[in-house]
């Protein structure tokens, strides 16, 4: 069973936008991670943010976990049509090895 | 190559037939995991190695599926008796060792069972 729920499951925004994903989990974690898909490619990592981290920013993406709250966000900001993606969180299963992923966001980026 | 290979891109085959997918991990990398994505949803676990041992293979579904890693490097996904139900996406990733610490994915084998 999945983790993770992300929302929205669907999202279009036009370029220059910013674009907000959030994830919600179940159990306790060590960390949580983002990856990003294009379609019929592989997942591709963009940020860890470990559990007594509340924010972490990378480039354009900045993340933020709320452990009371078992929740994360990810922003990006001045998105472009090549962020055009689905976007999944994904946690450690009460700090096992494996990666539980949520269903995802699509995100689809206007030019 | 520089990142994780998996073979076939795409497999279709019939119904009740044996399948073998292949992953090759970025080199040197102990830790090999093997997740099943069907469409519309994120990958789901299915089991990890750490060096040439399967260290977790909860999320495999039943006995007909079974993961090798004879050498702890290029690692098979081996399905039995195939049904309709077993088409999806499946990816492998690797990581330098265990613990927390990103994974890198292969684009996966889609597996059509007809």
């Amino acid at each position: 069973s999945q983790q993770g729920e992300e929302d929205p499951q669907a999202l279009s925004i036009q370029e220059g936008e910013n674009a907000t994903m959030n994830c919600s989990y179940k159990t306790s974690i060590n960390n949580l991670q983002w990856y990003r898909q294009n379609s019929g490619r592989g997942l591709v990592h963009l940020i860890l943010i470990r559990s007594n981290e509340r924010e972490k920013h990378s480039g354009r993406l900045r993340v933020t976990l709320d452990t009371s709250k078992k929740s994360s966000s990810l922003l990006i900001t001045a998105s472009r049509a090549a962020d055009t993606a689905s976007y999944f969180c994904a946690t450690d299963w009460g700090g096992s090895e494996k990666l539980v992923f949520g269903k995802g966001t699509k995100l689809t980026v206007n030019p | 190559g520089a990142g994780v290979s998996q073979t076939p891109s795409n497999k279709v085959t019939e119904k009740g037939k044996y399948v073998e997918l292949r992953c090759d991990p970025i080199s040197g990398h102990t830790a090999l995991y093997w997740y099943r994505q069907s469409l519309g949803q994120g990958p789901e676990f299915l089991i990890y190695f750490q060096g040439t041992g399967a260290a977790d293979d909860s999320g495999l579904p039943n006995d007909r599926f079974f993961a090798v890693r004879p050498e702890g490097s290029v690692s098979t996904l081996k399905i039995q008796r195939t049904e309709r139900g077993d088409s999806a996406v499946y990816l492998c990733a690797s990581s330098p060792t265990t613990g927390t610490q990103p994974q890198h994915f292969g684009d996966g084998t889609r597996l059509s069972i007809l």
